[in-house]
């Protein structure tokens, strides 16, 4: 049972680049949510998936994607990286939508120069 | 809208030096609110979940307390693997906050020898 799984760990992108950050869990949970972490920041969310086939925007989901490809995955798309999206990236999944913990993942390092 | 404020931003322990970690929230009616540790280059991992006032949660030499405005994270006789930043979370009642969190920006501990 590897909980949440991220892919990759680390990534460097130049200004324009695209790329797509791949999340998945095996713990049958129905919501998945994206984050980003930035110094003294906290974490904000990206976007988040209620269920299968569902998405919705969170807090800053300018400039990002999603897409809910089945129950277990959840992947995050930059279309054309800019440097404010340099930032340490969090997957998290959730049984359901109330009053239970979310499972994060390792999270994903991007740096875009 | 949901908001915590965590405090200190910052704290250091001599092991075995008693201490607690602030977290203010405002919230629409708490369905929940969410402690987490956070270890450098890792994900958040869940500690402890309250949801009313007067609850309390132990682990080990945390202990989390809650109260109508914030909560508290006691930390009894430190030591330096209790280093880490710890996050506080709450989840509201209101549609907007529907099956999201909204997290603080954290309080780093570090215990030394």
């Amino acid at each position: 049972n590897a909980g949440v799984t991220q892919t990759p760990k680390f990534q460097v992108l130049k200004t324009g680049q695209s790329m797509t950050l791949q999340c998945a869990q095996d713990m049958n949970h129905n919501s998945m949510y994206w984050y980003r972490q930035d110094p003294g920041m906290g974490l904000r969310l990206i976007y988040y998936s209620a269920s299968e086939g569902t998405t919705d925007k969170g807090e800053v989901p300018n400039g990002y994607n999603v897409s809910r490809l089945n129950k277990r995955e959840f992947s995050l798309r930059l279309e054309s990286a800019a440097p404010s999206q340099t930032s340490v990236y969090f997957c998290a999944s959730r049984p359901g939508l109330v009053q239970e913990t979310q499972y994060f993942g390792p999270g994903t390092r991007l740096l875009v120069l | 809208e949901d908001q915590v404020t965590q405090s200190p931003e910052a704290l250091r322990l001599q092991e075995g030096e008693s201490s607690s970690l602030n977290c203010s929230y405002t919230v629409s009616g708490l369905r929940g609110l969410f402690w987490y540790r956070q270890d450098p280059g890792k994900g958040p991992e869940f500690l402890f979940t309250l949801y009313s006032a007067g609850e309390e949660k132990e682990k080990e030499r945390l202990k989390a307390t809650l109260t109508k405005k914030e909560s508290f994270l006691h930390i009894t006789a430190p030591k330096p693997e209790d280093s880490a930043t710890y996050l506080c979370a709450v989840q509201g009642y209101t549609t907007d906050s529907w099956g999201k969190l909204q997290f603080g920006a954290g309080t780093q501990v570090v215990v030394t020898p």
